[in-house]
């Protein structure tokens, strides 16, 4: 049972414009949500994460939008650079789960020039 | 501060042998998890440690252990090695929502090749 999925594997997006990476989810009990990066041989890297009491959260050139009705969010980059091609994994954890993460699938974004 | 470290960071085995990952957390951090990572069943939750206990765990089989020392360092062992345990093993170290966070910081992974 994938509870949290990210139904597009791959989004190719021009320097310059907006990427936008979608994840959905079926767990309404999840409270806490993340966003990695993750390049080739390297561990995820920690990007930007927002509590359910939320529904944006902005870091520089990433943001995160939660809609808990839709049980859907989403990850803004803006401007989009080609450093930023990488695979992306959203996260989710319950509560009283301060450590277990349940991860989508990934999404491989690719900026081209 | 240093980050997460973890070794080897490649291994090969053979069938029915056991095999021990190791993995140094940052600094700080009391919280190790670790994460198997295949191209199959993306990443998925194995258990975690927090102060020498394991605090969760995920559905994965008994062949699968860790242990956490006073130091945070973790070690996860896997007993009677099968060809789908051929993956990325993935440590994370966290502050285990301690002043409202719950990023886990991840290290780079150990290879696994099970022949």
């Amino acid at each position: 049972d994938q509870q949290v999925k990210q139904n597009s594997p791959s989004l190719s997006v021009q320097e310059g414009r907006i990427s936008i990476l979608n994840c959905d989810y079926t767990n309404s009990m999840f409270d806490y949500f993340l966003w990695y990066k993750k390049y080739p041989a390297e561990g995820p890297t920690f990007l930007i994460s927002i509590s359910s009491i939320k529904d944006k959260n902005e870091d520089g050139r990433f943001t995160v939008f939660l809609n808990k009705s839709a049980k859907h969010l989403s990850l803004h980059i803006v401007p989009s650079q080609p450093g930023d091609s990488a695979v992306y994994f959203c996260a989710a954890k319950r509560p009283g789960t301060a450590s277990k993460l349940t991860f989508g699938t990934g999404t491989r974004l690719q900026v081209t020039l | 501060k240093a980050g997460v470290t973890q070794t080897p960071r490649y291994l090969i085995k053979t069938r029915g042998q056991q095999v021990t990952l190791s993995c140094s957390p940052i600094s700080g951090h009391r919280s190790v998890s670790w994460y198997q990572q295949t191209p199959g069943q993306g990443l998925q939750f194995l258990f975690e440690y927090f102060s020498e206990t394991q605090r969760n765990k995920g559905n994965f089989p008994g062949r699968f252990s860790g242990r956490q020392f006073s130091n945070s360092r973790s070690e996860m062992n896997v007993s009677t090695l099968e060809l789908g345990d051929s993956a990325l093993y993935l440590c994370a170290s966290s502050l285990a929502g301690t002043s409202g966070t719950y990023e886990q910081y991840f290290g780079p992974g150990t290879r696994l090749t099970v022949t």
